[in-house]
């Protein structure tokens, strides 16, 4: 089955910088890639997915990037702020299948 | 925007007592899950239901667990003799035909 893992498992930026955190999956048939953010204590939100036919995909500060070859995918976060803290998880799925999730990354901006 | 709702939001039960868990999908999905998190872990698939139906199960999804859509709009998950390591946080999802799938704010429970 799909096998998920996740870098870093934290992550402290300063307020500004740009965050990036890495996902590599196991199954080739894995053709859908979404992002959750996870506030404590709250449910995992959707903050942005990207499925294989395509290659990059950004809604303002966010962005994520796939790499179908080497079966990797990654979310990039630019001009941090305090309110970006929280755990990122992703999560990799292919046609009838169900979500298999990363471990999560515990991302800190630091004012 | 319509949102995935869970009740309650907090559960306290004694070991090896019943609990039943409450949610209500986005009205036009089709597709619904259940997760569980353990405190400080990551999200963990139990099982997924479509057309009255389970599709997919994990282990975890074992002879203590059912689900039921007993009407058109709720979906329940339930534990029948609930165990200590039962604890933690549950969500429910679901999804339309897109595959993006929405979550419920999660039933908190603990097993004393």
């Amino acid at each position: 089955g799909e096998n998920v893992e996740q870098h870093p498992s934290t992550l402290s930026v300063q307020e500004g910088d740009s965050a990036v955190i890495k996902c590599t999956y196991s199954d080739s048939a894995s053709n859908y890639f979404p992002w959750y953010k996870q506030e404590l204590g709250k449910r995992p939100q959707l903050i942005i997915d990207i499925r294989s036919n395509v290659g990059e995909k950004k809604d303002q500060r966010i962005a994520v990037t796939l790499n179908k070859t080497a079966k990797h995918f990654s979310l990039h976060i630019t001009e941090t702020q305090p309110e970006d803290s929280a755990v990122y998880f992703c999560a990799a799925t292919s046609p009838g299948q169900n979500f298999v999730f990363g471990p999560g990354t515990r991302l800190s901006v630091l004012p | 925007e319509p949102e995935v709702t869970q009740t309650p939001s907090h559960q306290v039960t004694q070991m090896g007592q019943e609990v039943i868990l409450r949610c209500v999908p986005i009205s036009n999905h089709l597709y619904f899950y259940w997760y569980r998190q353990i405190l400080g872990q990551k999200v963990e698939f139990l099982v997924s239901f479509y057309n009255n139906e389970i599709s997919e199960k994990s282990e975890i999804f074992d002879d203590q667990f059912s689900v039921e859509r007993p009407d058109g709009s709720n979906f329940t998950l339930k534990i029948r003799s609930t165990k200590l390591e039962d604890s933690a946080m549950y969500f429910c999802a679901s999804s339309g035909t897109g595959g993006t799938q929405y979550f419920g704010p999660g039933t908190r429970l603990l097993v004393l």
